[in-house]
């Protein structure tokens, strides 16, 4: 089972490139998260998706824009990337759009911004 | 809103001694509580949670949390503490409500021979 698949591992970019990070799960779930992760502060909203066909933004949005492609798929994107993002960023998906229920994790994505 | 302290960024116990990881939540509604653990270099997974009925929960490798709610608490316990138990642990809440799963700064462990 591969569950939540995030693409890819490490990346380093320049200030001011673009990039997309890539998420997909197999387990059928409604929900969609991004996360990102940085020493002291735990994990971060950045955007997520309660259904196909909806995005919302959560805590730390700025910077970023994300699509939800078909169900399977949660894409998050960074136009033009500062050296504040780099950081770790996580995928995660739950079956229901109440996140009361387990969330399921990518293994991260490593960012860093130069 | 609802927001999660962890007590200690860094918590260091003998192999065989217990373990206790303080977090303690706010939130204006009755809250779902998480605790997850982070092994280095990967994702986040779930050692247990809180939602209804019974305030003591148990969860996978012996770990447990007792909820509290007049103390506004959800301590995470494990009575003997093992070398493979080295990780970071994070504490969450959410509520019925919500869709955001708001995270502590997380608790490093650190297990000593």
């Amino acid at each position: 089972n591969a569950g939540v698949t995030q693409t890819p591992k490490f990346q380093v970019l320049k200030t001011g490139q673009s990039m997309t990070l890539q998420c997909a799960q197999d387990m059928n779930h409604n929900s969609m998260y991004w996360y990102r992760q940085d020493p002291g502060m735990g994990l971060r909203l950045i955007y997520y998706s309660a259904s196909e066909g909806t995005t919302d933004k959560g805590e730390v949005p700025n910077g970023y824009n994300v699509s939800r492609l078909n169900k399977r798929e949660f894409s998050l994107r960074l136009e033009s990337a500062a050296p504040s993002q780099t950081s770790v960023y996580f995928c995660a998906s739950n079956g229901l759009a109440i996140m009361n229920t387990e969330a399921f994790f990518g293994q991260g994505t490593r960012l860093t911004v130069v | 809103a609802q927001s999660v302290t962890q007590l200690g960024s860094h918590v260091s116990v003998s192999e065989g001694a217990l373990v206790l990881l303080r977090c303690n939540y706010s939130s204006s509604v009755p809250p779902y509580l998480f605790w997850y653990v982070q092994y280095p270099n990967q994702g986040l997974q779930l050692l247990l949670k809180y939602t209804t009925g019974a305030t003591l929960v148990k969860g996978i490798n012996g770990f447990e949390a007792e909820f509290k709610k007049s103390e506004t608490s959800f301590h995470l316990t494990k009575p003997s503490a093992h070398m493979s138990d080295a990780a970071e642990y994070f504490c969450a809440v959410t509520s019925n409500a919500g869709n955001m799963l708001t995270f502590g700064g997380g608790t490093r462990l650190m297990v000593k021979p």
